[in-house]
């Protein structure tokens, strides 16, 4: 099984600045199938990117995802208000998926 | 549009059995994979199975293998999680969710809201 390992646990910042999030994953993940899932309190996942770096319907494009193996990256280029939640990796390249434990990004 | 439909809450006692159900609408679902999450109060997100609904080949997390059993019925385009005999431990969220391509095993675009299951005497 792939354990995806994410970092930090908890970023805080303040609106309009970067955010970078990272999923490392303990093996090379099969043809990048790396997805990030923003989750909102009270709410389901959504997902954000699939592929490592395609951007799901209706997300706006200051998110972008990069990496490639084990490494793995999320940025939100400028934050908005609306992007403070909870992110997961997702790894579905294995015939068992997983999920990273999450990296909550909060208001400074 | 495309949805999948949960019961909100269940109540359960230990030792009960539990079916819960997860309702497709607007896409050909026999041909989507389906899988299941599990979110425990304050917790991340864990990955319990899939099913492809076209064949009912089936995988399970070895954390919830033998615990959990992942069914689908094409005939009314619902997947099921169901437990045999609950446990405390078992109280959570659980969440189903789509995968995005036909056929392929895919990233989960289309979530359903969660059924929260509650296990208490």
């Amino acid at each position: 099984e792939i354990v995806l390992t994410q970092s930090p646990g908890t970023l805080s910042l303040s609106p309009g600045e970067r955010a970078s999030l990272s999923c490392r994953a303990s093996q090379s993940v099969n043809s990048n199938y790396l997805a990030w899932y923003q989750q909102k309190p009270g709410q389901a996942p959504r997902l954000v990117i699939f592929g490592a770096s395609s951007r799901a319907t209706g997300i706006p494009n200051r998110f972008s995802g990069s990496g490639s193996g084990t490494d793995f990256t999320l940025t939100i280029s400028r934050l908005e208000p609306e992007d403070f939640a909870v992110y997961y990796c997702h790894q579905y390249g294995a015939s068992l998926h997983t999920f990273g434990q999450g990296t909550k990004v909060e208001i400074k | 549009e495309v949805q999948l439909e949960q019961p909100g809450v269940e109540v359960k006692k230990p030792g009960e059995s539990l079916k819960i159900s997860c309702k497709a609408s607007g896409y050909r679902f026999v041909s989507y994979w389906i899988g299941w999450v599990r979110q425990t109060p304050g917790k991340g997100l864990e990955w319990m199975g899939i099913i492809y609904p076209g064949d009912s080949e089936t995988r399970y997390s070895p954390a919830f293998q033998g615990n959990v059993t992942i069914s689908a019925d094409k005939s009314i385009a619902t997947a099921y999680l169901q437990w045999s005999s609950l446990k405390a431990s078992d109280t959570a969220m659980y969440f189903c969710a789509r995968g995005s391509s036909p056929v392929l095993d895919d990233a989960f675009d289309i979530w359903g809201q969660g059924t929260t299951v509650i296990v208490s005497s």
